[in-house]
């Protein structure tokens, strides 16, 4: 059984600052990695994919995949209460499928 | 705008009443899945159509069936729901295309009770 795996949280910052969520997956070849952004009793929505080794930015967040160490994470700078939700972490299954793993998410509560 | 749609967005149903959830889409995606979400966990992938390919996960009980009648509609058919079908359905799709062919969109999801 292949796998996400999150820390469930809650992840507390303040208001300004730097979140991290992280992620690890454990399937080797795995090539597509998602963050979903899913606000309480709402649907996943897409925030962020990446597919190479690096960083990939785009506004306050920032992907970052390491495929070597199997991971991957999310940074949220300049963290906003509106941020508050449950950040889930997919991997699409390796040998070439389309088909996602969802990790369990991780819950980000940003407090003024 | 183009989108996912998912009717009902409530659904309360009784205990083996047979319950169907439908999906409809309007960006043209050959992809449509179906997950359930249970509080706090990871949303769970019951079955996908690539096309008309209907493909099952193997943990998928034989309880819930699906159809897609054409490109823009898909039904989640639960046959005799249990206590412990209450959850979040979730309808997704993904676009055609090598680059992007696993980037899911979701519908609002049709919150099931099992009373």
């Amino acid at each position: 059984q292949k796998e996400v795996e999150q820390n469930s949280g809650p992840l507390s910052v303040p208001e300004g600052a730097i979140a991290s969520l992280n992620c690890t997956y454990s399937d080797r070849g795995s090539q597509s990695f998602f963050w979903y952004r899913q606000y309480s009793g709402k649907s996943p929505e897409l925030i962020m994919s990446i597919y190479s080794n690096g960083d990939k930015e785009d506004g306050r967040f920032t992907a970052q995949l390491n495929k070597a160490s199997q991971y991957v994470s999310l940074l949220i700078r300049d963290s906003q209460p509106s941020d508050s939700a449950t950040y889930l972490c997919a991997v699409n299954r390796g040998g070439g499928s389309y088909i996602p793993t969802f990790g369990r998410g991780t819950s980000l509560i940003v407090h003024p | 705008d183009a989108m996912v749609i998912q009717n009902p967005r409530y659904q309360v149903t009784q205990f083996g009443k047979p319950v169907t959830l439908s999906c409809s889409q309007t960006l043209n995606h050959n992809v449509m899945y179906w997950y359930q979400q249970k509080s706090s966990q990871a949303p769970k992938l019951l079955f996908h159509y690539y096309d008309k390919d209907f493909n099952n996960e193997a943990d998928t009980p034989d309880n819930f069936q699906s159809r897609r009648p054409n490109t823009s509609f898909c039904f989640l058919d639960i046959r005799s729901p249990g206590l412990g079908d209450a959850a979040m359905y979730l309808c997704a799709t993904s676009p055609p295309g090598l680059t992007n062919a696993d980037t899911q969109y979701f519908g609002p999801g049709t919150r099931l009770t099992v009373l």
